[in-house]
């Protein structure tokens, strides 16, 4: 069981936008640690896509957006590309742990 | 232009001990605030942070395999090692090792290598 909680798989139509939730808790996200998010193309390594919340690496297009309240985060994507599905994990860090967490990942279907 | 790879044993026995190497290049394992870390990801499942080496030699492991682990940087080799003790078939695995950088504060993995699957099994 993972420590961050994600949806195990959302859907959208091309050029929709879907949003993937991240939930986490005291010790993460809500003592204010930064949630980043990794993009994950089959038989891939993971790809850092938002950083801080909501900051783009170089490269990424800013169809991806990030945001971060209380306890959760969310990761939002617009304009749907078939290219887009991939497995997304979300990320913090966790002061009870005294380490770094994963989401369990949500796999992305482009309809 | 970061790079990593990792490298080791493609199959080991159960009760065995696992030697991972990580081997980067463009950026020093004596720099402020950088650090090297381990994930791995069973098939088919999701991604599981085991550990982390920081440039000043501090050290952070997954409590739940604490245990079992010890990471090691080699700075003039640009390396940094992994072994985990005492290997079972649920660790089977593609082990992955990244680079971070927390000077700013942020925590997050932005360079990964391509990864090598290890199976665990008789």
């Amino acid at each position: 069981q993972s420590v961050l909680t994600q949806p195990p798989s959302v859907s959208g139509a091309p050029g929709q936008r879907v949003t993937i939730s991240c939930t986490g808790s005291s010790s993460n996200i809500g003592a204010g640690y930064d949630v980043h998010w990794y993009q994950q193309l089959p038989g891939t390594a993971p790809k850092l896509l938002i950083y801080g919340s909501s900051n783009w690496p170089s490269g990424v297009p800013d169809r991806f957006s990030g945001s971060k309240s209380g306890t959760s985060a969310s990761l939002a994507i617009t304009g749907l590309q078939a290219e887009d599905e991939a497995d997304y994990y979300c990320q913090s860090y966790d002061s009870s742990l005294s380490g770094w967490v994963f989401g369990g990942g949500t796999k992305l279907t482009v309809l | 232009q970061i790079t990593l790879k990792e490298s080791g044993p493609t199959l080991v026995k159960p009760t065995q001990t696992l030697t991972l190497t990580c081997t980067f290049s463009g950026f020093s394992l004596s720099t402020s605030g950088v650090g090297v870390g381990w994930i791995r990801q069973p098939p088919g499942q999701a991604l599981e942070w085991l550990a982390l080496i920081y440039w000043n030699d501090d050290k952070l492991y997954s409590p739940s395999l604490k245990s079992r682990l010890t990471i090691t940087k080699d700075t003039s080799k640009n390396q940094v090692v992994l072994t985990m003790t005492n290997m079972d078939p649920v660790d089977t695995a593609t082990y992955y090792c990244a680079h971070t950088d927390d000077s700013s504060g942020d925590r997050y993995f932005d360079y990964w290598g391509q990864g090598t699957l290890v199976t665990v099994s008789s």
